[in-house]
């Protein structure tokens, strides 16, 4: 089986500061994982990934998420937020096996000026 | 990439009707999905819809309820069948191009149910 956990159902920080979205995995043999944003009324959109390689993995809009095995993490980063970052982020993973992805329950982030 | 185009992008429908939504995508893609997301939810996968073969549903959903075709390798619909206020939801189509690790989304079509 493979899960995702997203503890922070709101993030809050001030533009300018950065920012951490954290994301928490359970797989079966190597994960891959991925973050994707939710503006308003939309669809989602895909941000990063990582399958293998380098853990810090760079991505769209100046996001950065660090695959940290040990701890079973991929928390998403930006080192300066901007009021048009707030959204919704949801992380997800799949192992090797197969296509599907399961996702977290989503962390809205709220950036202020 | 992929750009994904889904048709209707919102809905206002009546209890116990049905409503097909259709998703086209601008490349051929083996395998495509529809995700169900419900007010204030995550996304949970309904099925895979491989061109050729049958959908195959996750647990929870049956084809009887959201039936699906997938005609040619770029195009698919789900129906949503006999529906009540508990349907309403986003619904989104999802491609894997060229057998990718990435999985790209539509915009969604947001149903709702009275």
């Amino acid at each position: 089986a493979q899960s995702v956990a997203q503890p922070e159902d709101q993030v809050n920080v001030a533009e300018g500061n950065p920012l951490t979205v954290k994301c928490t995995y359970s797989v079966s043999g190597n994960p891959y994982l991925f973050w994707y944003v939710q503006y308003p009324n939309r669809g989602l959109q895909f941000l990063l990934k990582y399958i293998t390689g380098d853990n810090l993995v760079k991505g769209s809009y100046g996001f950065e998420a660090e695959f940290n095995k040990s701890q079973t993490s991929f928390h998403l980063k930006k080192p300066s937020a901007l009021v048009s970052d707030s959204a919704l982020y949801f992380c997800a993973v799949r192992d090797n096996s197969g296509y599907a992805l399961n996702f977290g329950k989503g962390t809205s982030l709220l950036v202020t000026p | 990439s992929a750009v994904i185009s889904q048709k209707p992008s919102r809905d206002i429908c009546q209890r116990g009707t049905s409503l097909t939504i259709q998703c086209q995508v601008d490349s051929q893609v083996t395998m495509m999905f529809w995700y169900r997301q419900q007010p204030g939810q995550s996304l949970t996968l309904i099925a895979t819809a491989n061109q050729g073969s049958e959908a195959t549903y996750e647990s929870g959903f049956v084809i009887d309820k959201f039936p699906i075709s997938r005609p040619n390798l770029t195009f698919s619909t789900l129906t949503v069948s006999n529906m009540s206020p508990e349907d309403s939801s986003i619904y989104l189509c999802s491609v894997s191009p060229g057998g990718g690790n990435t999985i790209y989304f539509g915009e969604g079509s947001w149903l709702t149910v009275v």
